[in-house]
């Protein structure tokens, strides 16, 4: 798997706009890029994923460049919900299958 | 749906003893992967089952640590003998094929393993 790069934590006020960097320098052509974030006391929870082009869902957008050498989840109004860890994973094809490898993410705090 | 469901959701036992975790993924979901958390060591992938066969389980610590997925609709994670370092959160995540990249992973609420 591709090796990603976040930031530690970042801090986000509430309403405003979240963007959250991933560094993905290594990244081959046929892997995706995946957004799973994880709140306090409960499992990850998928937000988004990406191949080429940008995507959006009702959670986020997610932004490639267009060397697909990193992106940027973007919670467009984040609210006091939205802070957890947040991790972005490139997901492979290898023998073992397509499991998820987390890192360590990113600390996203929301203040009100 | 209801979701991946794991049993017991916290579960508290003394060094020496057998521990069975339990996960019931999202019904016609062929992957099943097992994760450990800690604070130390983050979130790591225990072993991986696609239709029922386990194909990747480097990710299991010692001989300890067994997995089973007897059918479709359940698996069993045990750990025999149980040590102190064993003490985590062991989260169950459901998919609907682990051999399609485009496809998502659903998580359980886990299990909080205290081992003293």
């Amino acid at each position: 798997d591709a090796k990603t790069t976040q930031p530690t934590s970042m801090d986000c006020a509430e309403g405003r706009a979240a963007n959250l960097p991933c560094n993905h320098s290594t990244i081959s052509g046929n892997e995706y890029v995946y957004w799973y974030r994880q709140i306090h006391s409960q499992g990850p929870q998928y937000i988004i994923h990406g191949l080429k082009n940008n995507e959006t869902n009702e959670m986020a957008s997610l932004i490639i460049t267009e060397d697909r050498k990193s992106s940027t989840l973007i919670l467009p109004h984040a609210t006091l919900r939205d802070t957890a860890v947040y991790y972005c994973i490139v997901r492979v094809r290898s023998n073992s299958g397509y499991a998820l490898n987390f890192g360590k993410g990113t600390s996203l705090l929301v203040t009100p | 749906d209801a979701g991946v469901i794991q049993s017991p959701r916290h579960e508290v036992t003394e060094m020496g003893q057998e521990v069975t975790l339990r996960c019931k993924p999202i019904s016609g979901h062929n992957s099943l992967f097992w994760y450990r958390q800690t604070m130390m060591r983050g979130l790591e992938l225990l072993i991986y089952f696609n239709n029922n066969v386990p194909i990747d389980d480097s990710g299991m610590p010692e001989d300890r640590f067994s997995a089973k997925m007897p059918n479709a609709s359940f698996s069993t994670l045990k750990i025999q003998p149980s040590e102190p370092r064993d003490s985590a959160v062991y989260f169950c995540a459901s998919s609907p094929s682990g051999q399609v990249m485009n496809t998502e992973a659903f998580f359980g609420q886990g299990t909080r393993l205290t081992v003293v």
